[in-house]
């Protein structure tokens, strides 16, 4: 398998511009996670799907962040306006059935 | 507020000596721990896990020891190679579900 994939790698984005992130999950899996990684706050989760269906977005940080995920083989995260404070490494990660979760490589995103 | 407490943010440590590295938690309901390792670049990979009614669990030179009564566990890296030098986090959820990280430990290992 190919594992997780997410795209693009890397983006680079003017403040107030739309950003959106991909991600593919391991076939199969049905469960998906949406994370945030920075040097000040870490590893935060932002949401996660279970069969497609949006579980707990409590982590989302405001409505200018938006996720979904329209069928098992495709999430989107989306930010609008981006702002400098979302720049940050986004992954996703999926898992079936419970504990191990399969990272993706991630999205390095800088807000200009 | 951060569910898991980590330490320390970093260490270094010869070839072949043994990293420590340690966590602690408050919430009680709390039954399956994994530690993840991240390479620069790279996303966060599992490398061990433990749940609270085992007290040791070894995989190779990694060990994870676990105290329920004291809310701790750490990870144990015995004959430490370069090629660990790495970021680990320690983790800790309900039932494997929604993961609460802690705040990543920076190994170095010198050659």
């Amino acid at each position: 398998d190919a594992g997780v994939i997410q795209s693009p790698r890397h983006e680079v984005t003017e403040m107030g511009q739309e950003v959106t992130l991909r991600c593919k999950p391991i076939s199969g899996h049905d469960y998906l996670f949406w994370y945030r990684q920075t040097m000040m706050r870490g590893l935060e989760l932002l949401i996660y799907f279970n069969n497609n269906v949006p579980i707990d977005d409590s982590g989302m940080p405001e409505d200018r962040f938006s996720a979904k995920m329209p069928n098992a083989s495709f999430s989107t995260l989306k930010i609008q306006p981006s702002e400098p404070r979302d720049s940050a490494v986004y992954f996703c990660a999926s898992r079936q059935g419970p504990e191990t979760q399969y990272f993706g490589p991630g999205t390095r995103l800088l807000v200009l | 507020q951060q569910q898991v407490k980590q330490s320390p943010q970093s260490l270094i440590v010869q070839k072949g000596g043994i990293s420590i590295i340690n966590c602690a938690y408050e919430n009680t309901a709390f039954d399956y721990f994994p530690w993840y390792q991240q390479f620069p670049g790279k996303g966060p990979a599992l490398l061990i896990a433990i749940r609270p009614d085992v007290s040791e669990k070894k995989e190779g030179r990694f060990t994870i020891s676990f105290n329920k009564s004291a809310k701790q566990f750490s990870l144990h890296i015995m004959d430490s190679q370069p090629g660990d030098s790495a970021t680990y986090f320690c983790a800790a959820s309900i039932s494997g579900y929604k993961l609460s990280f802690g705040a990543g430990t920076t190994v170095t290992v010198r050659a």
